[in-house]
């Protein structure tokens, strides 16, 4: 089916570990986004990215690692995961930097 | 640096209802606000997005307005039912300077519309 799918929807995991949460979208959009979405922060944006090989940090980027090789595809990593970085991350895509961003159904991560 | 604010944070209405939603925001620079839809353990989804040329957008019983000069948007919901509840978000796209494109959110209100 079109559209933008997260992976996985449910992660537990241990500080210090590395995570990659995935994000695939199937309309050839241009930009991709990442966000988090935390209680009392509402959502904040992390990294953006304009086309493939081209990526943007965007408010907090600290302890994320981002790479777009291919249009479809915007994996977002936490090299070494923190339990300040325990929340709901959403990818979003847009065909444009001024169009509607779409977004996914989003991961919500759990470090502990 | 941007600041959103949606005002109320939650609302109760009985169904049949007209409701209006508030938005502000500090910077005027924008040039789209946008209002989205988010359901309990779901991602968002978009409903109106107003340009900054335009004063106001209409979606079936939804429509936004955009007063730039005065940093405000309004989502009014016209007789709102039991499946419009859900949290309501809005969001301004940032111009100029390191912040183009770049979608700043507020924290959204929280509609419930009792049958």
């Amino acid at each position: 089916d079109a559209g933008i799918t997260q992976s996985p929807r449910y992660k537990i995991t241990e500080t210090g570990r590395q995570v990659t949460l995935m994000c695939h979208q199937t309309w050839s959009h241009s930009y991709m986004f990442w966000y988090r979405q935390d209680l009392g922060h509402g959502l904040r944006l992390i990294y953006y990215s304009a086309a493939a090989d081209i990526t943007d940090k965007g408010e907090v980027p600290d302890g994320y690692v981002v790479s777009r090789s291919k249009t479809e595809n915007f994996p977002l990593t936490l090299e070494s995961a923190t339990r300040s970085q325990t929340s709901v991350y959403f990818c979003a895509s847009s065909e444009g930097a001024s169009q509607p961003q779409h977004f996914g159904d989003g991961t919500r991560l759990s470090i502990l | 640096k941007q600041e959103v604010t949606q005002i109320p944070a939650a609302l109760s209405v009985p169904e049949g209802e007209n409701l209006v939603l508030n938005c502000s925001f500090t910077d005027s620079a924008i040039y789209n606000l946008q209002w989205f839809r988010q359901d309990p353990g779901k991602g968002l989804t978009s409903l109106l997005l107003i340009q900054s040329s335009q004063r106001e957008q209409t979606s079936g019983r939804l429509n936004a307005s955009l007063d730039k000069s005065s940093g405000r948007s309004t989502l009014y919901i016209a007789a709102s039912q039991p499946g419009d509840s859900a949290t309501y978000l809005c969001a301004a796209w940032n111009a100029g300077g390191t912040s183009y494109g770049k979608l700043t959110f507020g924290q959204g209100t929280i509609l419930t519309v009792h049958p």
